[in-house]
């Protein structure tokens, strides 16, 4: 079974500058995490998705990140414009369903780097 | 609110030796479940172990068991003949269960481990 895929590994960008991220889950999956993990710090909750609708963005700032799932399956995450805090490790998860009863996977994640 | 605290922020352990990690937790449910993952260097969250709140055994997974206690809120992560690849960060992690809830992940800071050989 592939995993969870994500894209880019690494990226560099500029304060002031925009960036998206890229997320594919397993096939089948209809919950989609996405998980900003500052570093030292544990990963914490961005938005979820159930399937292509929104089940909880309540962390997500929402004055500069946005994130959408075209037709339930891959996701995209975009910050505009990026402030130097947005440093951090990207995770995307995705689950067969909402509920720990179904496990959880993770992408390796991408680590964005804002100067 | 929900929380979870790992207050070891790095632990070393002999290769082959035993080491504990310690982390504790608040809530309010009484139906939940606790994690233990590891995240090497490639960044990916490893499930290690997981905790049924309403199941009274301790789990164990090979060389990995916790000490589940319910009442004091501590889910401790024991790991026994610690190999060189078991170095990485290690998170607690928790997340309520019933019906309609959405199973979102709330993790502690995580604990460096480093195994000496």
């Amino acid at each position: 079974e592939a995993g969870v895929a994500q894209s880019p590994r690494y990226k560099i960008i500029e304060k002031r500058q925009s960036v998206a991220f890229w997320c594919n889950p397993i096939s089948g999956h209809a919950t989609l995490y996405w998980y900003q993990q500052i570093l030292g710090q544990g990963p914490k909750l961005l938005i979820q998705f159930q399937n292509n609708g929104v089940v909880d963005d309540s962390q997500l700032p929402k004055d500069r990140f946005s994130a959408e799932r075209l037709k339930g399956v891959d996701s995209t995450l975009k910050i505009q414009p990026a402030k130097l805090e947005d440093s951090a490790v990207y995770l995307c998860a995705s689950s067969l369903g909402p509920g720990a009863n179904y496990g959880y996977t993770f992408g390796s994640g991408t680590r964005l780097t804002v100067v | 609110a929900q929380t979870v605290t790992q207050s070891q922020p790095e632990m070393s352990v002999q290769e082959a030796e035993t080491v504990t990690l310690s982390c504790t937790y608040d809530t309010s449910e009484s139906d939940y479940y606790l994690f233990w993952y590891k995240q090497p260097p490639s960044r990916q969250m490893i499930l290690v172990i997981r905790q049924e709140a309403y199941k009274q055994q301790n789990a164990t997974e090979n060389r990995f068991s916790v000490n589940f206690q319910k009442a004091a809120k501590s889910f401790s992560l024991k790991i026994s003949d610690s190999q060189l690849g078991d170095a990485a960060m290690y998170f607690c992690a928790y997340t309520v269960n019933y019906g309609g809830s959405q199973g979102n992940l709330i993790f502690g800071k995580g604990t460096k481990l480093s195994v000496k050989p």
